[in-house]
């Protein structure tokens, strides 16, 4: 049984660029969030997806959008990429909003802004 | 708003020794309680919760008691092995499920044999 997936594993861009972040949940689950890990510190939430809708929001700026499928997998925008965007991105699987509690987490991709 | 406060690392301990992770936080309402492990190479996993005062979380050896009074949520274990070695984030949430979780900034637990 796969867990949380996510590719790439490593990315490295520079200011202004835009990448997307893909992440495919653990069998079963349907709704994904999204975490920035900047280093030395905890996870961010970004936002959670679920039925293909955003249902939450961190306190993250409009240059950070998503997407969810209907195979329940998941993507993250960054647009105009900064300097201070350099972190790990997490995402998070569960098997419902409600049971939000137990999250499964993938382990990450490594994103450089130069 | 929420925000979580772990003691910093890294801890070292020796293999068999008491541990005590401190965690306190604050909350706009009634939140949950959760104690995530990260192992080397690994995603963030689950270690244990409690979603009311006085419940007590556990897991693998593993204790914390939610404490409302001091608003505390300490992580403890009897006698640490070599395989603790990890990162520990104390964590919490308020509201309804699709809220995210608040971390602390994690704490690396070194456990030599």
């Amino acid at each position: 049984d796969a867990g949380v997936t996510q590719s790439p594993t490593h990315l490295i861009k520079t200011r202004g660029q835009q990448v997307t972040l893909r992440c495919s949940p653990k069998s079963g689950h349907d709704t994904v969030s999204w975490y920035q890990q900047a280093l030395g510190q905890g996870p961010q939430f970004i936002f959670q997806y679920y039925e293909e809708e955003e249902r939450q929001r961190g306190n993250f700026p409009d240059r950070f959008s998503g997407h969810q499928f209907p195979n329940y997998s998941s993507e993250l925008n960054v647009n105009a990429l900064l300097l201070g965007d350099s972190a790990l991105y997490l995402c998070a699987s569960s098997d419902a909003p409600a049971t939000n509690e137990k999250l499964f987490f993938g382990s990450g991709t490594q994103l450089s802004v130069l | 708003g929420n925000s979580v406060t772990q003691m910093e690392g890294p801890v070292t301990l020796s293999e068999e020794a008491f541990l005590t992770i401190n965690c306190t936080y604050t909350a706009t309402g009634y939140p949950s309680l959760f104690w995530y492990v990260q192992y080397p190479g690994e995603g963030l996993q689950l270690l244990l919760k409690a979603t009311k005062a006085d419940d007590k979380g556990s897991n693998k050896g593993f204790e914390a008691t939610y404490r409302k009074e001091t608003t505390s949520f300490h992580l403890e274990k009897g006698s640490v092995q070599v395989s603790d070695s990890a990162v520990y984030f104390c964590a919490l949430r308020t509201g309804g499920g699709a809220d995210g979780l608040t971390f602390g900034k994690g704490t690396h637990l070194i456990i030599q044999p």
